[in-house]
C-alpha cells in the first residue's frame, strides 16, 4: 500500500499550483482520500477529502473556494488544484487514505509529502 | 473547534519508557489516533482507535484514554524513536479531523 506524490514547487503569492498522489496496493476506488498540510504556523492540519466516486467534496473553511480536490479512478489518482496562493499556505502537503468506522476516521498511509513555497 | 494539546518537547534516557499526552475535552468519549513523524518522511499511523496497532508496527508502542488525558507509551526507547508525534480526533461538532500540536521526542 504506497502513496506516490507530485507536484508543488515555489509559486509567488496570488499563483496557483496542482499537486497529485497516485495509489497502488489497494483498490483506490473504494476509500475516501484526503489531503493534510503541515506548516509553521498551524501545525498538522486537514486540508479537504474526497468520496471514492468523487460526488462529495469537503475543505477547510480557510481553502474553501479556493482549493479543489478532484480524483480519477481509472489512473488511481488525486489531486488538489490550489489558486489565489497566499504566504499561510506554505508548508508540506500530504494525501493520505482515510479509514473510518461510524464515528472516527484516520489516515494511513500517508504520501512523502510535497513543499509547496509561496513567496515573492 | 476542538482543541488537542500536547507538550512541544518529550526528553527520555534510552532504554526507558516516554510518555506523549494529548489533552482535549472529554477525550476519553472519543477515539484517539496516534501519527509518527521523521522529517521528509511520510508520516506513519501507530495507534488508531485509542489502543489498537496497524500490522507491522511494532507493540513497543501502546495507547490509553482516560478523562481529559490520551497517553501514547513508547517502551525502551532508542535513538530511532526520535520523530514528532502527533495525536488527532474526529471532531463531530466541524465533522472534520483535529490534530494536535505535536510533541518531539528526544532520546538522551
Amino acid at each position: 500500500v504506497h502513496l506516490e506524490q507530485s507536484g508543488g514547487g515555489l509559486v509567488q503569492p496570488g499563483g496557483s499550483l496542482t499537486l497529485s498522489c497516485t495509489a497502488s496496493g489497494f483498490t483506490f476506488s473504494d476509500f475516501w482520500m484526503t489531503w493534510v498540510r503541515l506548516t509553521p504556523r498551524r501545525g498538522l492540519e486537514w486540508v479537504a477529502n474526497i468520496k471514492p466516486d468523487g460526488s462529495e467534496k469537503f475543505y477547510v473553511r480557510s481553502v474553501k473556494g479556493r482549493f479543489t480536490v478532484s480524483r480519477d479512478n481509472t489512473k488511481n489518482s488525486v489531486y488538489l488544484h490550489m489558486t489565489s496562493l497566499t504566504v499561510d499556505d506554505t508548508g508540506v502537503y500530504y494525501c493520505a487514505r482515510d479509514l473510518n468506522t461510524m464515528t472516527t476516521w484516520w489516515f494511513d498511509p500517508w504520501g512523502q509529502g510535497t513543499l509547496v513555497n509561496v513567496s515573492s | 473547534s476542538y482543541v488537542l494539546t500536547q507538550p512541544p518537547s518529550v526528553s527520555v534516557a534510552a532504554g526507558q519508557t516516554a510518555r506523549i499526552s494529548c489533552e482535549g475535552d472529554n477525550i476519553g468519549a472519543k477515539s484517539v489516533h496516534w501519527y509518527l513523524h521523521r522529517p521528509g518522511q511520510a508520516p506513519l499511523m501507530v495507534v488508531y482507535g485509542g489502543r489498537d496497532r496497524p500490522s507491522g508496527v511494532p507493540d513497543k508502542f501502546s495507547g490509553s484514554t482516560s478523562g481529559n488525558t490520551a497517553t501514547l507509551a513508547i517502551s525502551s526507547v532508542e535513538a530511532r524513536d526520535e520523530a514528532d508525534f502527533y495525536c488527532q480526533v474526529w471532531e463531530s461538532t466541524d465533522d472534520c479531523p483535529a490534530f494536535g500540536g505535536g510533541t518531539k521526542l528526544t532520546v538522551l
